[in-house]
């Protein structure tokens, strides 16, 4: 499986912006670019995905380079209920519906007040 | 609601015995996996089945069993052979089409 290197860990203030970024310079053509997020004692949570084109949804961005060996998570404005481990996943699409994803050890955010 | 149910929530075994741990979900997925997490680590794929009565191994299967004689469930029994079973399990489903997987809120097992 492709793998993912993301920091250990990253701060941000409440209300600013935040980028969490991913590299995947192992990444095939048929590999989609996840991210979950997990809150202490929980399980993750899916929160955005794109294979090419950057995406957006209600919870985050996603910004994809060129090339696709980098992968950045926006979330736009911080709240402390964002602060959370952040995995990005790699997963390969074989044509089917059969895959399984792959975690990392992801980046854990802290937000402060 | 839909959603995935995990229990027990905390779950205390003595060294030398089985336990099952319980995993339904209401989603009508078909696709049910079932992660191990390690403080301060990422998850690590155990068993995986894409249908009833299939079941593939994941990467740290050894020591472990499942089943999946219904859709709606997916148990796993970690067994005497598990060398280190401490550890937070967390299953998780996704439905035929779906993109992101739905996580249980996990089960803690701690052996004593």
């Amino acid at each position: 499986d492709a793998k993912t290197t993301q920091p250990n860990s990253m701060e941000s203030n409440e209300e600013e912006p935040v980028h969490l970024p991913c590299n995947h310079s192992t990444i095939s053509g048929t590999d989609y670019i996840h991210w979950y997020r997990q809150l202490p004692s929980q399980g993750p949570e899916y929160v955005i995905h794109g294979l090419t084109s950057n995406v957006n949804n209600r919870m985050a961005s996603l910004a994809i380079a060129e090339d696709r060996k980098s992968s950045t998570l926006i979330l736009h404005r911080a709240t402390l209920r964002d602060a959370a481990v952040y995995y990005c996943v790699l997963r390969r699409d074989s044509g089917g519906s059969n895959y399984k994803l792959t975690f990392g050890k992801g980046t854990l955010l802290t937000v402060n007040p | 609601d839909g959603g995935i149910t995990q229990s027990p929530k905390y779950l205390f075994r003595k060294e030398g015995q089985n336990v099952t741990l319980s995993c339904e979900q209401n989603l009508n997925h078909d696709a049910m996996y079932w992660y191990r997490q390690d403080p301060g680590q990422g998850l690590r794929l155990i068993y995986y089945s894409q249908i009833v009565n299939d079941f593939q191994k994941g990467d740290i299967a050894e020591g472990y069993s499942v089943s999946r004689e219904k859709k709606e469930s997916f148990p796993l029994t970690v067994t005497s052979a598990q060398k280190n079973p401490t550890a937070f399990y967390l299953c998780a489903s996704r439905g035929q089409g779906d993109y992101g997987y739905t996580f249980g809120s996990g089960t803690r097992l701690t052996v004593v």
